[in-house]
């Protein structure tokens, strides 16, 4: 079956550093994968997500990149703000109809 | 509109009972997943429904845990003689429709379930 692999595991920034968060899969039937932002106490929220058919997605502050031969994707965060502060997790799957595999996710924590 | 919802929010049950944790999904959304969610780490696959077929229940970790979704909307997560290893975050997810490009799976508030 996929497994995910995430790296850092936790990962402290000051306010308006960027900051990077890698993530390896091994199934290469893989094709959609997804970030996930998890305050304490609260359910995963989606903020950006990347198929396999794309190599780089932006929405405002954050980017997805995605290598499918090496099967790694990352998340970029710029100009990092406080609120940013919360686990992150990555995911992969193999589409609609089917699990989400996670890596074990990293604390981020931006100090003002 | 209204999100996946999830009750009750918490549970404590003693070692040995049966509880039962419920979710509605978003309306009209097809897909249904539970995952596991252990303190501290990412959550884990239990089972995905399509309407009211059980697709899938790899993840499930033995035969105590058991769910249904009868009517192809609201499912119920059912553990049986529940030991402390199951102490953990319940998480249900749903999706529109089985299909490429509305598969993104919106998560529920979770269940805190603790077993004394």
């Amino acid at each position: 079956g996929e497994n995910v692999e995430q790296h850092p595991s936790t990962l402290s920034v000051q306010e308006g550093d960027s900051a990077v968060i890698k993530c390896t899969y091994s199934d290469s039937a893989s094709n959609y994968f997804p970030w996930y932002k998890q305050e304490l106490g609260k359910r995963p929220q989606l903020i950006i997500d990347i198929r396999s058919n794309v190599g780089e997605k932006k929405d405002q502050r954050i980017a997805v990149t995605l290598n499918k031969t090496a099967k790694h994707f990352s998340l970029h965060i710029t100009e990092t703000q406080p609120e940013d502060s919360a686990v992150y997790f990555c995911a992969a799957s193999r589409g609609a109809g089917n699990m989400l595999t996670f890596g074990g996710g990293t604390r981020l924590m931006v100090k003002p | 509109g209204a999100g996946v919802s999830q009750s009750p929010r918490y549970k404590v049950a003693k070692r040995g009972q049966d509880v039962a944790l419920r979710c509605d999904p978003i309306s009209g959304h097809v897909s249904l997943f539970w995952y596991q969610q252990a303190l501290g780490q990412g959550p884990e696959f239990l089972t995905y429904f399509q309407n009211e077929a059980q697709l899938d229940k790899s993840g499930l970790p033995s035969d105590r845990f058991f769910a249904e979704r009868p009517e192809g909307s609201v499912s119920t997560l059912k553990i049986q003689r529940t030991q402390q290893e199951d102490s953990a975050v319940y998480l249900c997810a749903s999706s529109l429709e089985a299909a490429a490009s509305t598969d993104t799976q919106y998560f529920g508030p979770g269940t805190r379930l603790t077993v004394l």
